[in-house]
């Protein structure tokens, strides 16, 4: 039920760009993106439901494919502060194509680092 | 803007003890959750409240382990006779919930987080 993040890990000089992706093999009714840094607690980065609607900071882009239950996450321009460990977390839709109220099941992270 | 508040955020105990862990969530929230993160891993979800009912606990959630949620305001999780595989850190997190517009209310924020070692 985990979701698979690729690639692992990441490493790119300032102003370049990246691509994170999430699959999942069961039907997804919403994919959150967190950052989260050493020692600190993930923090919220984009939310993408079933159906289109979507709702993330500005400088950070993502797509939702639900024939094929993928994600990705656009990091464009990357900065020092984009460092840090990424996240996607799955939720699963009831059977009645609704939330399952939020409860969130993690992959095992993209590592980004950013050099100067 | 205050967001989902944890204390404390550090606890050294001895196995066998009994710890506490409490959690303020966003004021207008309605759900509140405990996920549990260890080194390398993703977060992993242990227990869900909707107001003051817990409405889902995770196989990874011994006997040992309580979370309660009076009010439907701020929640405690406590752990009972640690034992060293319990050490982690023990996030909290809340959201708006199904039914409020935009459906994307339902983004859910996690708290600074309350790190566990049983030594």
């Amino acid at each position: 039920q985990q979701p698979v993040q690729s690639p692992q890990a990441v490493i790119l000089r300032e102003g370049e760009d990246a691509v994170i992706n999430c699959s999942s093999s069961k039907a997804l009714y919403s994919v959150h993106w967190y950052r989260q840094k050493h020692g600190e607690a993930p923090v919220f980065l984009m939310i993408l439901l079933k159906g289109g609607e979507q709702k993330g900071h500005e400088k950070i882009s993502a797509s939702f494919n639900e024939k094929k239950q993928q994600s990705s996450l656009y990091l464009t321009a990357s900065q020092l502060s984009y460092s840090g460990t990424y996240f996607c977390g799955t939720e699963m839709g009831n059977n009645a194509g609704g939330t399952s109220y939020g409860k969130l099941t993690f992959g095992q992270g993209t590592i980004l680092t950013v050099h100067p | 803007d205050t967001g989902v508040s944890q204390n404390p955020r550090h606890k050294i105990t001895k196995r066998g003890q009994n710890v506490t862990f409490r959690c303020d969530p966003i004021s207008e929230h309605n759900r509140l959750y405990w996920y549990r993160q260890t080194l390398g891993q993703g977060p992993e979800f242990l227990t869900y409240f909707q107001n003051e009912a817990q409405l889902e606990k995770s196989r990874l959630l011994s006997d040992r382990f309580s979370a309660e949620r009076p009010k439907g305001s701020f929640s405690t999780l406590e752990i009972q006779r640690t034992e060293q595989g319990d050490s982690a850190m023990y996030l909290c997190a809340s959201s708006l919930g199904e039914g409020f517009r935009p459906r994307s209310g339902n983004t859910i924020y996690f708290g600074e987080g309350s790190w566990l070692t049983v030594v």
